[in-house]
């Protein structure tokens, strides 16, 4: 399956700044998805990621919140901008691979922001 | 739209004894279903998939499933907990199979192992 590297890995940040989490992948893939998992709660779709075309975003985000590039078929990256301590969260990327409809995660970015 | 839900968002069990964890499904075509371990401070690591081959499913660490679509279900379990099972364990839908879709979460059980 897929190897995924995300950076960084945890970060703490300030209220009002913007920072950008990057996701690699071993192997080209088509589509790379983003989640948002709250403390304590489950995973939450951001957006889907197609190179060569803006990213899809689910109802409650915004791309002027969480703008998406992906430039190949190997990365992506996504924003948090104008950070709240309610972005707090982990943000994760994940890819298809690992068996037919399965999604294989990275291991995440926990943010802070105070 | 696609959802999902898992009853109980804490169980407790004692170390040796049966481990069930309750996911129902909501969708309009036939899905495909997984269950998603994490473990304290890391990412998430398939335990099994249903993909409309066999119902009954064997996944990692000694877990497995059984989709029953007559009762829009698909329970985790294992016959013998042990105390490396404690985590969180997520129970997902996907309906599109063409990768244009991403996963359904369900809320997620906490899994609590008593000596």
């Amino acid at each position: 399956s897929a190897v995924i590297s995300q950076k960084p890995s945890r970060d703490i940040c300030q209220r009002g700044t913007s920072l950008t989490i990057q996701c690699q992948v071993d192997s080209q893939v088509t589509m790379m998805f983003w989640y948002r998992q709250q403390p304590g709660q489950s995973l939450t779709l951001i957006a889907t990621a197609n190179q060569g075309s803006e990213a899809t975003y689910e109802s409650g985000f915004v791309i002027d919140k969480f703008p998406i590039s992906r430039p190949n078929l190997t990365f992506s990256t996504l924003t948090v901008s104008n950070m709240s301590p309610e972005d707090s969260s982990i943000y994760l990327c994940s890819v298809d691979g690992g068996g037919a409809n399965v999604l294989t995660f990275g291991a995440g970015s926990r943010l802070t922001v105070l | 739209a696609q959802s999902v839900t898992q009853l109980g968002s804490h169980v407790s069990v004692s170390e040796g004894a049966l481990v069930l964890l309750r996911c129902n499904y909501s969708s309009s075509v036939p899905p495909y279903l997984f269950w998603y371990v994490q473990y304290p401070n890391q990412g998430l690591q398939l335990l099994l998939k249903y993909t409309s081959a066999a119902t009954l499913v064997k996944g990692i660490n000694g877990f497995e499933a059984e989709f029953k679509k007559s009762e829009t279900s698909f329970h985790l379990t294992k016959p013998s907990a042990h105390m490396s099972d404690a985590a969180e364990y997520f129970c997902a839908v996907r309906v599109s199979g063409g990768g244009a879709d991403g996963l359904t979460f369900g809320k997620g059980t906490h899994l609590i192992i008593q000596p």
